[in-house]
C-alpha cells in the first residue's frame, strides 16, 4: 500500500550547523503535509505545514520544501540548537487536513555540541 | 488554555482486564483523533470523530477496540479484554475545522 516514509532513521548534525530532514511520499493523492517534532516522554508538536499549491514554505528557523514531482518532502532547520533534539516525523493528509494523518517512521535528530 | 489532556499518564494492567483511556479536547475543537505509537508501527491512527460523531474507524485494531463521544468536550478509548500486544502509548488530538492537530501528552499502557 502507499505510505509515507523517511529516508534516514538518525541524523546528527554539530550544534549551529543546519540541519536536512528528508522525507518520501507515494500517495499522489496527498495534498497537505505536516512537520511533528516529539521530544522524550511528550506527544508530537506541530512545526510547519504545507499545501500541495506551495513549494515553499517558511516559519522561524525552519523550511519545508515539497517537490510534488519526485514526491519528496524536507525539513530544514537553521543554526540548530540543544533543544532541537528530538523525533521528526512527516504526516500525510488528504483533504486538507479534515481527515486522520498518515506519519512516517520519523527521523531522530542528534545535536552534537 | 490548558490543551489536549489526557487521563490517565501511565495505565499498567493485566491481561484480560478493561481499560479506558481518557479524553478531554481543546475547547472549540471539533475533530477529535485518537492515535497509537509503537516502535515497530509508529504513530497509527485508530479512529476520528467530527462533531461527536464517529467518521473513520478503519485503523481501529479489533472488536476489543471501542471509541465514544458523549459530548464536544469529552472522548474514552476503551480496550475490553485488554492483552499485552496492545501495550503502547495511545494519543489524543484535537483540531478546528481539520486545521493543525494539537496532540496530548498519551496514555503509556503496559498490559501484562
Amino acid at each position: 500500500g502507499e505510505s509515507v516514509g523517511l529516508h534516514l532513521p538518525t541524523l546528527s548534525v554539530q550544534e549551529g550547523d543546519n540541519s536536512i530532514i528528508n522525507c518520501a511520499y507515494s500517495n499522489s493523492a496527498s495534498d497537505y503535509f505536516i512537520w511533528y517534532k516529539q521530544e522524550s516522554g511528550k506527544g508530537p508538536q506541530f512545526i510547519i505545514d504545507i499545501r500541495s499549491n506551495m513549494d515553499k514554505r517558511q516559519g522561524q528557523r525552519v523550511t519545508v520544501l515539497l517537490n510534488k514531482t519526485v514526491k519528496h518532502l524536507s525539513l530544514q532547520i537553521a543554526a540548530t540548537q540543544p533543544g532541537d533534539s528530538a523525533v521528526y516525523f512527516c504526516a500525510e493528509n488528504i483533504g486538507g487536513g479534515a481527515d486522520g494523518l498518515t506519519f512516517g517512521k520519523g527521523t531522530h535528530l542528534i545535536i552534537q555540541p | 488554555d490548558a490543551g489536549v489532556i489526557q487521563s490517565p499518564r501511565h495505565e499498567v494492567t493485566e491481561m484480560g482486564q478493561e481499560v479506558t483511556l481518557r479524553c478531554k479536547p481543546i475547547s472549540g475543537h471539533d475533530y477529535l483523533f485518537w492515535y497509537r505509537q509503537t516502535m515497530m508501527r509508529g504513530l497509527e491512527l485508530l479512529i476520528y470523530f467530527n462533531n461527536n460523531v464517529p467518521i473513520d474507524d478503519s485503523g481501529m485494531p479489533e472488536d476489543r477496540f471501542s471509541a465514544k463521544m458523549p459530548n464536544a468536550s469529552f472522548s474514552t478509548l476503551k480496550i475490553q479484554p485488554s492483552e499485552p500486544r496492545d501495550s503502547a502509548v495511545y494519543f489524543c488530538a484535537s483540531s478546528d475545522r481539520g486545521s493543525e492537530q494539537f496532540f496530548g501528552p498519551g496514555t503509556r499502557l503496559t498490559v501484562l
